[in-house]
């Protein structure tokens, strides 16, 4: 079975703080993790991915995410947070064995950043 | 590239009623997959299929809920009879073959539908 939680329903942030968005995930094997955003009225947007290899993973926005095995995180960060950020952050997970071609989702965070 | 199409973009029917969602995927992407998200239980898997194949609906709350695929570009998730608890946004997502699993899938806008 693979999971994912997100502890935070909502993050606030003062726009040019660096903001986190923390997800935890549980597989049996080895995880595909992913991060995906949506604004308002619209569909899911890919952020980034971590595959393998480096534990620092750079996405679109100027966003990034850090793998960490030990803790089972993936959390979402990015140095300076701009208000047009504020959206709904969604991590997903995918077990590399026995996980089919099915994304978990966790439960989502809203970002609001704020002047 | 036109991305995933989605039709309806809402839908208002009265309990009772059918209701068709159509999705068109991304031409060349062999997964599809349909998705409901509401407040109450977030984003949840409801079927997905692989070269036209449904492999997993396990999350197809209830047999008043079907999906087909006819074809590579053109699928249809049917509920009939309607209740208002169906009130939801449905999304439809594609993604390319691969061989491990690892790609993104492709979101469509997401039909809002509303079940009086």
């Amino acid at each position: 079975a693979q999971s994912v939680a997100q502890p935070e329903d909502q993050v606030n942030v003062a726009e040019g703080n660096p903001l986190t968005v923390k997800c935890t995930y549980s597989v049996s094997g080895n995880p595909y993790l992913f991060w995906y955003v949506q604004y308002p009225n619209r569909g899911l947007q890919f952020l980034l991915k971590y595959i393998t290899g480096d534990n620092l993973v750079k996405g679109s926005y100027g966003f990034e995410a850090e793998f960490n095995k030990s803790q089972t995180s993936f959390h979402l960060k990015k140095p300076s947070a701009l208000v047009s950020d504020s959206a709904l952050y969604f991590c997903a997970v995918r077990d590399r064995t026995g996980g089919g071609n099915k994304l978990t989702f966790g439960t989502g965070t809203q970002l609001k950043v704020e002047l | 590239d036109a991305g995933v199409i989605q039709s309806p973009r809402h839908e208002v029917t009265e309990m009772g009623q059918e209701v068709t969602l159509r999705c068109k995927p991304i031409s060349g992407h062999d997964y599809l997959f349909w998705y409901r998200q509401t407040m109450m239980r977030g984003l949840e898997l409801l079927i997905y299929f692989n070269n036209n194949v449904p492999i997993d609906d396990s999350g197809m709350p209830e047999d008043r809920f079907s999906a087909k695929m006819p074809n590579a570009s053109f699928s249809t998730l049917k509920i009939q009879p309607s209740e208002p608890r169906d009130s939801a946004v449905y999304f439809c997502a594609s993604s390319p073959r691969t061989g491990i699993g690892n790609n993104e899938q492709f979101f469509g806008p997401g039909t809002r539908l509303t079940v009086l």
